[in-house]
């Protein structure tokens, strides 16, 4: 089974209006980290917001946020107020557990074009 | 310099040649990463270091080499490559404390093409 499920290969959105990438994920794990990473054009990894899995409330950073379900096993990105730069490739990614430096998983992505 | 680097950007390689990419973290971090990213695919884990000592090897063939001569800096030596090689490899670190909460940090990348 896939780790990271992003099931939007491309989405649209209007310049200025909120748009949501979705990202369902698999572990069995109870200690995990959750990131969504933003990748311009130019091929740099962009880190954007962290979400734990103990934690309580929905983490945000500025524009983003993410709408964290544990028991649905999704964490999904918000991006409020789209602006034309933000146009790009979006992963979402999940480390699963402690002391596993390989157990970090990235999903096939979602391209996001914001329209003018 | 900030963040994490690599050179070089673009390398263009037959198949035949040696090559190195070269990668540099400047966050005091003590885990670095290669990924490789081919069009349409998820992200690869490659190689895995924390505190210089190679952790994990994901069934990369021997053509890749890494080498980690410090907490700093990390290589990927190319040599007889295929042209299914050619993708971005990403390089990437992160604090090396094994925690969940742990970002990994990316640089640039290189893409690479081989012919």
């Amino acid at each position: 089974a896939q780790k990271i499920t992003q099931t939007q290969p491309g989405m649209f959105v209007q310049e200025k209006e909120a748009v949501t990438l979705d990202c369902t994920y698999d572990t069995s794990d109870p200690s995990y980290g959750l990131f969504w990473y933003k990748q311009p054009s130019s091929g740099e990894m962009i880190f954007l917001i962290y979400q734990g899995s103990y934690d309580q409330q929905n983490a945000t950073e500025g524009r983003y946020s993410l709408n964290f379900q544990k028991a649905r096993k999704s964490a999904n990105l918000v991006i409020s107020a789209s602006q034309l730069g933000d146009s790009a490739m979006y992963f979402c990614a999940m480390r699963e557990g402690v002391d596993n430096f390989n157990k970090f998983y990235f999903g096939s992505g979602t391209k996001l074009n914001v329209k003018p | 310099e900030t963040g994490v680097t690599q050179t070089p950007r673009h390398l263009v390689m037959g198949m035949t040649n040696k090559k190195s990419l070269k990668c540099e973290q400047h966050l005091g971090h003590n885990a670095m990463y290669w990924y490789k990213q081919s069009a349409k695919k998820p992200l690869e884990l490659m190689f895995v270091y924390n505190f210089k000592e190679q952790t994990e090897n994901n069934s990369v063939p021997s053509r890749f080499s890494p080498e980690c001569p410090n907490s700093s800096h990390l290589f990927l030596h190319l040599h007889t490559l295929q042209p299914e090689d050619s993708a971005l490899y990403l390089c990437a670190s992160s604090q090396g404390q094994g925690q969940a909460q742990e970002t990994q940090y990316f640089g640039p990348g290189t893409r690479l093409l081989v012919l």
